[in-house]
C-alpha cells in the first residue's frame, strides 16, 4: 500500500544509454513531479505535471522527457545519458495543482542513478 | 536569482532544543515549507507557514518573518531519531518550490 512508488531503486548504466524510471502514486493526486537531488543535496524541480499542464524547468536538457500514460503514473525517460546525470531522482505527487498554496508533496523513495 | 540559505550542519544533544534557520530571497512568496529527510530516504513534510508568526506542531515549531525573509524550525526534546537533514523550501510567484540544500542535524547522546 505504498503511496508513491518508483522503480528501479538503483540504476547503474553506461554513458550514452537510454533509460527510464517509473513512478506510480495510488493517492488519487492530481499533480506529479520529478526532482533531481545531486551530491550537494539540492533538490531541483525538473517537471510538474497534471492532466492539464506540463511545466518544464527550462534548465532541464531535452534529453529528459516525462511520459504520463494516466493520472497515476509519470515516468521519466532519459536519452543519451551523461556522467553529470548521476544523482538521486525523486518522484512526488500532491493533491492539488501548484497554485494552491498549502500543497504538501508526497515523495517516492528515490532512484539512485549512476552513469559510468 | 533565487536563493535559500541554511547552515550545512548542526550538532545538538539528545533532550535539548535546536533552532535551524533559513533565509530566502525569491521572486515572490507563496509560503515556506520545512521537510525532513533521513539519509537515503525521501523528504517528508513537516510544516508550512504563509503568515508571520509561529506554527506549533508537537515537538516541532516553525516561525516565519516575511519582511526579513527569514524562517526557523525549532525542535524540542530532541530524540536520536531526529538526526536527519531538514530542508527549507519557498514557493515563489510562479508557485514553484525553490529548495535549500538542507541542514544536516546530528544528535549526540
Amino acid at each position: 500500500d505504498t503511496a508513491v512508488s518508483q522503480t528501479p531503486k538503483y540504476l547503474v548504466t553506461q554513458m550514452g544509454n537510454d533509460k527510464s524510471i517509473k513512478c506510480e502514486q495510488n493517492l488519487g493526486h492530481d499533480t506529479m513531479y520529478w526532482y533531481k537531488q545531486d551530491s550537494k543535496k539540492f533538490l531541483k524541480i525538473m517537471f510538474s505535471y497534471n492532466n492539464k499542464e506540463l511545466i518544464i524547468n527550462e534548465t532541464v536538457p531535452n534529453r529528459f522527457s516525462p511520459k504520463s500514460p494516466d493520472k497515476a503514473h509519470l515516468n521519466l525517460h532519459i536519452n543519451s545519458l551523461e556522467l553529470g546525470d548521476s544523482a538521486v531522482y525523486f518522484c512526488a505527487s500532491s493533491p492539488r495543482t501548484s497554485e494552491i498554496l498549502l500543497n504538501e508533496q508526497f515523495f517516492g523513495p528515490g532512484t539512485r542513478l549512476t552513469v559510468l | 536569482g533565487q536563493n535559500i540559505d541554511q547552515p550545512t550542519e548542526m550538532t545538538a544533544t539528545e533532550g535539548a532544543i535546536v533552532q535551524i534557520n533559513c533565509t530566502y530571497q525569491t521572486s515572490g512568496f507563496n509560503g515556506l515549507f520545512w521537510y525532513q529527510q533521513h539519509a537515503g530516504e525521501a523528504p517528508t513534510f513537516l510544516s508550512y507557514n504563509v503568515l508571520d508568526g509561529l506554527e506549533e506542531k508537537g515537538r516541532f515549531s516553525s516561525f516565519l518573518s516575511r519582511s526579513k525573509g527569514y524562517s526557523y524550525l525549532l525542535l524540542k526534546e530532541l530524540q536520536m531519531k531526529d538526526s536527519a537533514s531538514y530542508l527549507c523550501a519557498v514557493k515563489d510567484s510562479n508557485y514553484q518550490l525553490i529548495w535549500g540544500a538542507g541542514t544536516k542535524l546530528i544528535i549526540k547522546p
